[in-house]
C-alpha cells in the first residue's frame, strides 16, 4: 500500500461529459501529481501541485483541469469527455522539502480508470 | 524527443533466463529512478540511484548507474513469472519540479 488513494477506481461515461477523480496523498506530502496512461503506453505527466498551488504543468489539454485543496487532496477534472480521453488516470505524491527541494520518489495510487463510450 | 529512452519496448522470455534492460538520455541526472508497474496497478518504486557508477543489488534485480551519470540498466537474473511487468525509468526534470518517465520496458516471463 503506497499510501494515496486514488478514488473511484473505475468510471464509465458518455462522450461531452464531465467527470473529477480524486486524490489523497500519502499523509505529510506536499505534492502531488497527475498522470495519464493511455492503452500500452507510457506516463504522461499532466499536472502538478505544491502545497495548494500549480507548480508545473505537462501536456495537459484545455479540457482538463485540476486543483489541490487546503488539506492536501486534490481532484482532477476532466470535461467535454472524448472517446480518445479513455485511459488509466494515476495520481502520486511525493515528499517535497520545504525549500522546494528536488525529490527523487514517487508514490503512485492505484489508478481510476475511465473509459468514455 | 524523448527525454528518456528505454529499450527494449518489449522482452519476452522463458522462466530461468537472464536479461538487461536499458534507459538512455543525453542529459546528465542527479538521481534515477527504477519502477515495475503491473496490469492494472500503479507503478512502485524499485530503487533510487544517485551516484555516478553506483550499483544497487535487490534480490535477483540488478540495478547499475553509469558514470556519466546519463543512463542506467537493470540486470534481472533467473527470471520468474511474477517479474512480468511494465519497467519504467524516471528523473526528476530540470526544475526538480515532476518526475518524468521513460516510456517502458514490457517484460513478460514464461512459465
Amino acid at each position: 500500500d503506497s499510501g494515496v488513494t486514488q478514488t473511484p477506481k473505475h468510471l464509465i461515461t458518455a462522450t461531452g461529459q464531465r467527470v473529477t477523480l480524486r486524490c489523497s496523498p500519502r499523509s505529510g506530502d506536499l505534492s502531488v501529481y497527475w498522470y495519464q496512461q493511455s492503452l500500452d503506453q507510457g506516463l504522461q505527466f499532466l499536472i502538478q501541485y505544491y502545497n495548494g498551488e500549480e507548480r508545473a504543468k505537462g501536456n495537459i489539454l484545455e479540457r482538463f483541469s485540476a486543483q489541490q485543496f487546503p488539506d492536501l487532496h486534490s481532484e482532477l477534472n476532466l470535461s467535454s469527455l472524448e472517446l480518445g480521453d479513455s485511459a488509466l488516470y494515476f495520481c502520486a505524491s511525493s515528499d517535497v522539502g520545504a525549500r522546494g527541494q528536488m525529490n527523487t520518489e514517487a508514490f503512485f495510487g492505484q489508478g481510476t480508470r475511465l473509459t468514455v463510450v | 524527443t524523448q527525454l528518456l529512452e528505454q529499450s527494449p519496448q518489449f522482452l519476452s522470455i522463458q522462466e530461468g533466463e537472464n536479461l538487461t534492460v536499458y534507459c538512455n538520455s543525453s542529459s546528465v541526472f542527479s538521481s534515477l529512478q527504477w519502477y515495475r508497474q503491473e496490469p492494472g496497478e500503479g507503478p512502485v518504486l524499485l530503487v533510487t540511484v544517485v551516484t555516478g557508477g553506483e550499483v544497487k543489488k535487490l534480490k535477483r534485480l540488478t540495478f547499475q548507474f553509469g558514470d556519466a551519470r546519463k543512463d542506467s540498466s537493470l540486470h534481472i537474473t533467473a527470471a520468474q513469472p511474477g517479474d512480468t511487468g511494465l519497467y519504467l525509468c524516471a528523473v526528476t526534470d530540470n526544475y526538480g519540479q515532476n518526475f518524468v518517465f521513460g516510456p517502458g520496458t514490457r517484460l513478460s516471463v514464461l512459465p
